[in-house]
């Protein structure tokens, strides 16, 4: 079975400033897909970025970008230039490019992110 | 189309008793997820479907728990009776699309207190 984990239970950041936010996971196949997916206080989480495991280049949406290190198991967020609204609970997220576990995803605990103005 | 819809949510309820909750996609997605958020962790995975067809269940759906998506439009999920262990967010996503192209768009969750 696979395993997410998020070592960060809190981070800040000023705003402006960049911060990085950690997840490692565990798995056994080779072909997947990983995520980030970002849940402001009392509303709906929503995808901040994806990452395809076969891809080597890291994914980058404006001021979202990731670090995939495959080996590693290892897929960190940076958020450049934080502002007041990237405040939210981010989560980690693995699903499996096999058709039997489609659209299954595994999420890991969540890193609590406050924006300090 | 604004987005997933959920309701109730809220829900209140003495332990032993039934609840239902309801989930309407997006139109036209054509799997939709239930997962279960418990304070201070990540979604857990409960069953999904797509169209009609529910194609897989989590272990954690224990006999108590059972869901449907009649016509393959909106979803609801029942627990009988109810446990406090059961108190939790119950999130809905629907999705389109095959691979890493399918996006999954979440409702705003039902959160349940069993008393």
């Amino acid at each position: 079975a696979q395993t997410v984990t998020q070592s960060q239970p809190e981070m800040s950041v000023q705003e402006a400033e960049t911060v990085t936010l950690s997840c490692t996971y565990d798995t056994s196949e080779s072909d997947y897909y990983l995520f980030w997916y970002k849940q402001p206080p009392s509303r709906q989480m929503i995808l901040v970025i994806r990452q395809e495991a076969y891809k080597q280049q890291n994914a980058t949406e404006n001021r979202f970008s990731v670090n995939f290190q495959k080996a590693a198991k290892s897929f960190s967020l940076k958020i450049s230039d934080s502002q007041l609204g990237d405040a939210a609970m981010y989560f980690c997220a693995y699903r499996s490019a096999r058709n039997t576990n489609a659209g299954k995803s595994t999420f890991g605990d969540g890193t609590t992110l406050t924006v300090k103005p | 189309d604004t987005g997933v819809s959920q309701d109730p949510r809220h829900k209140i309820t003495k332990r032993g008793q039934n609840v239902t909750f309801r989930c309407d996609p997006i139109s036209e997605h054509n799997r939709l997820y239930w997962y279960r958020q418990t304070l201070g962790q990540g979604p857990e995975f409960l069953t999904y479907f797509q169209n009609e067809a529910q194609l897989e269940k989590s272990r954690l759906l224990s006999d108590r728990f059972s869901a449907e998506r009649p016509k393959g439009s909106f979803s609801t999920l029942e627990i009988q009776r109810t446990e406090q262990g059961d108190s939790a967010m119950y999130l809905c996503a629907s999705s389109f699309g095959q691979g890493a192209q399918e996006t999954q768009y979440f409702g705003p969750g039902t959160r349940l207190l069993v008393l």
